[in-house]
């Protein structure tokens, strides 16, 4: 089973509706990580959070919010969604106490109509 | 600013030829350092990583890296690439208390037979 997992892989939805990614993991890491990927522009930051209680405002938040309901779960949503966030989102995973190598999830393919 | 650089969008070789993919960053001290691979349709695999100590690291796949601190840069290498190295390859940088990555807007690779 994979250590990091995303539901759900394909997304397609429509202009002003709101979404739900999940990102689970079993690695027993406190610190989980949102990016979204654009053609040419590699991955960049949306949110991340270091515990349950700690949530920041990456590069890109605007348009998003995240929830961290447990250690091992971190939820990203798309409060209306909007064409422009068609993308690739990946979910990541730390520790600090094993470096700071993150360790991604398969990611999940948005598509906004 | 601070800024992660791949200056090479695209590279295409031949299977068995030597690769080098390159990685210039900008920070003030030396960030942690990272190699990520994506095959198509696929998540990020770690590659290989440098924290501190030798300059050349050895990673996954045939690859290695090294750190030239003169140069700001974290090149990728493998002296024979093979037909399933095919994939976008990406540099990540991790400053120095940030716990957060920097990605760069990755390599493209493309391998003749």
């Amino acid at each position: 089973d994979a250590d990091v997992t995303q539901t759900p892989r394909n997304r397609i939805t429509k202009t002003g509706k709101r979404i739900m990614l999940e990102c689970s993991q079993t690695k027993g890491h406190d610190r989980m990580y949102w990016y979204r990927q654009d053609p040419g522009l590699g991955l960049r930051l949306i949110y991340y959070s270091f515990d349950v209680k700690d949530i920041n405002k990456g590069e890109i938040s605007d348009g998003y919010s995240v929830s961290r309901q447990a250690q091992a779960k971190f939820s990203l949503s798309l409060e209306s969604a909007i064409p422009n966030q068609t993308a690739l989102y990946f979910c990541a995973t730390s520790d600090l106490r094993q470096g700071e190598t993150q360790y991604f999830g398969p990611g999940t393919r948005l598509l906004v109509l | 600013a601070q800024s992660v650089t791949q200056p090479d969008i695209h590279i295409t070789v031949s299977e068995g030829a030597s690769l080098e993919l390159r990685c210039n960053y900008s920070y003030g001290a030396t960030p942690y350092l990272f190699w990520y691979v994506q095959s198509p349709g696929q998540g990020l695999q770690l590659l290989l990583k440098y924290f501190s100590g030798d300059t050349l690291v050895q990673g996954i796949k045939g690859f290695e890296a090294e750190f030239k601190r003169s140069q700001s840069s974290f090149n990728l290498r493998k002296p024979s690439v093979h037909w399933s190295d095919a994939a976008e390859y990406f540099c990540a940088v991790d400053p120095p208390g940030t716990y957060k990555y920097i990605f760069g807007t990755g390599t493209r690779l493309k391998v003749l037979a």
